[in-house]
């Protein structure tokens, strides 16, 4: 199975505020890596597919890169609605592997 | 609007065998337009893939469950199944249906299976 890690695990942060959250895997994925937004209580929501591809009515605050085994989603002005835990998937080789999530609290 | 909706029992007993299904709304199955899913996230919060099914029925199911994982589709009534054998208390979770074989864009709210006597 591929292995997926992020870092940090945690964060802290103020609105407005820039975050970057690395997704790193354990063999070459390409671009097969989605980013998934999760609030307590409520199933994840895809913010990225494709490695940078935005989803449709995901805010533009929100963008992706990498390619190959390390990958960034970066929130450009964090805002109020954005505190939550953030998961990356893999899905270049069966089966499907999660990366154990960043959580993203208020400083 | 795509909608999957999640039902089963929410308590099973150990060695017993649990059994989901999603129903879906807004999309059909037998379109061919994608495959569905079932995650689970355990309540310290990870997530585990435990496979998905075509239309045909042709399926793929993580090697970690495989032997005791089967997954199923109804396409007259738009749904599809989850059982799990031989379950145990490592199998509490908050199961989840999605559409999509990998990094997929509809899923259901989940529901929170636990296993205990």
């Amino acid at each position: 199975d591929i292995q997926m890690t992020q870092s940090p695990s945690s964060l802290s942060a103020s609105v407005g505020d820039r975050v970057t959250i690395t997704c790193r895997a354990s063999q070459g994925i390409r671009n097969d890596l989605g980013w998934y937004q999760q609030k307590p209580g409520k199933a994840p929501k895809r913010l990225i597919y494709a490695a940078s591809s935005l989803q449709s009515g995901v805010p533009s605050r929100f963008s992706g890169s990498g390619s190959g085994t390390e990958f960034t989603l970066t929130i450009s002005s964090l805002q109020p609605e954005d505190f939550a835990t953030y998961y990356c998937l893999q899905h270049n080789s069966y089966p499907v592997t999660f990366g154990p999530g960043t959580k993203v609290d208020i400083k | 609007q795509v909608q999957l909706q999640e039902s089963g029992p929410g308590l099973v007993k150990p060695s017993q065998t649990l059994s989901l299904t999603c129903t879906v709304s807004g999309d059909s199955i037998s379109s061919g337009g994608y495959y569905w899913s079932w995650i689970r996230q355990y309540p310290g919060k990870g997530l585990e893939w435990i496979g998905y099914i075509y239309y045909s029925g042709t399926t793929y199911y993580n090697p970690s469950l495989k032997s005791r994982v089967t997954i199923s589709v109804d396409t007259s009534k738009n749904q599809f199944s989850l059982k799990v054998s031989s379950v145990s208390a490592a199998d509490t979770a908050v199961y989840y249906c999605a559409r999509g074989a990998g990094s997929s864009d509809y899923w259901g709210q989940g529901t929170l299976v636990t296993v205990s006597s």
